[in-house]
């Protein structure tokens, strides 16, 4: 099973809207709605913000949004805070009780 | 407190075994499926395994699959993974994640396994 393809790095300054995309295929995001997002801060565990695509876990920002078209999910950070500056993984549910990360995006806030 | 705590990992030679371990507290432990997921040095996470609450159902990763097996005794809230043939791409830093709709919801803070001779 191939990773799902997120892009290495995304930036924005405080306030702005960033998107990280996570591309799959149709045996994975495209066949489940079962997209989840994580952010990992560096040396910390990862934390999931985004679950079954769309839904966001309580005690989780309603900054952060998921969404999919076809093959592709999307996490969407809005109102941007130093805070956010992370890693961002996503994963999907792939058949088998296979779960497919991917590459990881690093978020820089400016 | 919702809690895991891996313990077990280390250095070992390459084509050594290993056990992970990991303790759960603060949820009913044999309500859940469990995963292990890793992450080398600087890489992304990689699933590895999953098992189911009652232990019926197990699956694995590509790259593990005959080498590592996955187990828990939820009598003492714990969750294994033998890790057996081990090889230098093996060498990361082993979470293990509690299974909610194929998201993994609680993380233990991670342990390290490092395969070098």
């Amino acid at each position: 099973q191939s990773a799902l393809t997120q892009p290495a790095s995304v930036s924005g300054s405080p306030g702005q809207s960033i998107t990280i995309s996570c591309t799959g295929t149709s045996s994975d995001v495209g066949s489940y709605n079962l997209v989840s997002w994580y952010q990992q801060h560096p040396g910390e565990a990862p934390k999931f913000i985004i679950y079954e695509g769309t839904k966001r876990p309580s005690g989780v920002s309603n900054r952060f949004s998921g969404s999919k078209s076809g093959n592709t999910a999307s996490l969407t950070i809005s109102g941007l805070q130093a805070e956010d500056e992370a890693d961002y993984y996503c994963c999907s549910y792939a058949g088998g009780g296979n779960c497919v990360f991917g590459g990881g995006t690093k978020l820089t806030v400016l | 407190e919702v809690q895991l705590v891996e313990s077990g990992g280390g250095l070992v030679q390459p084509g050594g075994s290993l056990r992970l371990s990991c303790v759960a507290s603060g949820f009913t432990f044999s309500s859940y499926g469990m995963n292990w997921v890793r992450q080398a040095p600087g890489k992304g996470l990689e699933w590895l395994s999953y098992i189911s609450s009652s232990s019926g159902t197990k699956h694995y990763a590509d790259p593990v699959k005959g080498r590592f097996t996955i187990s828990r005794d939820n009598a003492k809230n714990s969750l294994y993974l033998q890790m057996n043939s081990l090889t230098d791409e093996d060498t990361a830093l082993y979470y293990c994640a509690r299974d909610y709709s194929y998201t993994y919801d609680v993380w233990g803070q991670g342990i390290m396994v490092t395969v070098s001779s």
